[in-house]
Formats: C-alpha cells, structure tokens, sequence
C-alpha cells in the first residue's frame, strides 16, 4: 500500500516563529488532507489539498502531486498551535475512500 | 449542524467483555468510517461504509464488527474485548462526491 512520511518528527518553535511540515508519499493521490489534533484529542480538518495551494489565515498547503510531497506552513505561531499534524491520502488503488495517515508532526509552541 | 457524533466519550471493559461504540452524522454523507488511534501513530482504518446498506473491512479489522444501521449511522462493535484493543477509537464521514472526511471527537476504550 501507500506509503506516508512526515518530517519533522517534532518540533519546538517559540511563540511568532514561522514553520514548515512536510508529508512525502509513495504513490500518486487523489485525496490529500492535513489535520490538526489538539491537546484534546479532537482533530481538525485543516485543508483538502491534492494539488496546488491553499491559504487560510496564518497557515498554507501546497501539494506538489508529480514530485509526491506536500508541505504546510505555519507562520506567526501560537501557542494554541500546538498539537500533532497529521498528513493522511488516498490513492486511486486503495479501497473506497480510505485514508492512509502519516505518524504525525509533534508541535510545540513555547510562549 | 452537530456534525459527526460519538458515545460514549470514554470507557473502560475487562478482557472478554463485549461493547458497541456508536457514531451517529447529520450532514447527510453517504460513506462513513471507522478508525483507530494507538500511542505515537496516525489513525488506521477499522472498517468503512460506502453507503448505506454497505460495508467492508478497512486495514485492521480483526476483532471487530460493523453495522450501518441507516444513513446516519454506523456502528462498531466488539465482541469479546482484548487488552491490544485499547486505544482511541474515531468515527469520520465523507460526502461523495466530495473527498473531505470530517472526525467525530473520539472514544477512548481501556480494556484491562
């Protein structure tokens, strides 16, 4: 099956400093998403991108589908940034809808 | 809009104890899907339904048992608990044809 990595395994940034996640994957997509998993557990959509690239407020995606990568920037941190970030796609080969979840990023923002 | 509902929020069972964890949608998505969280890992996929009167096994399915009870929801079920099947379990639906999958807030299961 596919394969997802995330790097920075974790990441500890102080309170303003900008940031970059990256997700690499194996095989071609036709879904990607980045979440947000709170200190609560809850996780939160944060883009649909397959391609191309998405601003929403201080974060941005840009999926580079040909080179199999995606990466989130995060600018201005906060300290209720914090949490794990999670990549997660979907290939055309795999069962219906299927989402296949990277480890996650670990981060850390310091105030 | 409630969005993706799930009960109980947290629970705890003996080895060999048997429980059903309920999701429940109201955004009328047709497939829904189960996954499951262990320590320093992504989620996995337990089983999915692609729609209503449909369902099939995900990743890791052992254990497990499934019901899509309507289109809003979708159950999943253990039979005979086991201490490997402590973890944070989440319940997610998707619209099709769209391709975002929105998380229930998750249960958490301890099985001694």
């Amino acid at each position: 099956g596919i394969q997802v990595e995330q790097s920075p395994p974790d990441l500890i940034l102080q309170e303003g400093a900008n940031s970059t996640l990256r997700c690499n994957f194996s095989d071609s997509v036709n879904n990607l998403q980045w979440f947000h998993q709170n200190p609560w557990g809850q996780l939160i959509n944060l883009f649909y991108i397959p391609s191309g690239t998405k601003q929403n407020g201080r974060l941005s995606a840009t999926t580079v589908a040909t080179e199999r990568y995606s990466l989130l920037y995060i600018s201005s941190s906060q300290t209720t940034d914090s949490g794990v970030y999670f990549c997660a796609v979907k290939s055309g080969g795999t069962s219906y809808g299927k989402l296949t979840f990277g480890q996650g990023t670990i981060l850390t923002v310091h105030p | 809009n409630a969005g993706v509902t799930q009960t109980p929020k947290f629970q705890v069972l003996k080895t060999g104890q048997s429980m059903t964890l309920q999701c429940a949608q109201d955004m009328n998505h047709n497939s829904m899907y189960w996954y499951r969280q262990d320590p320093g890992m992504g989620l996995r996929l337990i089983y999915y339904s692609a729609s209503e009167g449909t369902t099939d096994k995900g990743e890791v399915p052992n254990g497990y048992n499934v019901s899509r009870l309507n289109k809003r929801e979708f159950s999943l079920r253990l039979e005979s608990a086991a201490p490997s099947q402590t973890s944070v379990y989440f319940c997610a639906s998707r619209n099709t044809p769209g391709e975002t999958q929105y998380f229930g807030p998750g249960t958490r299961l301890l099985v001694l």
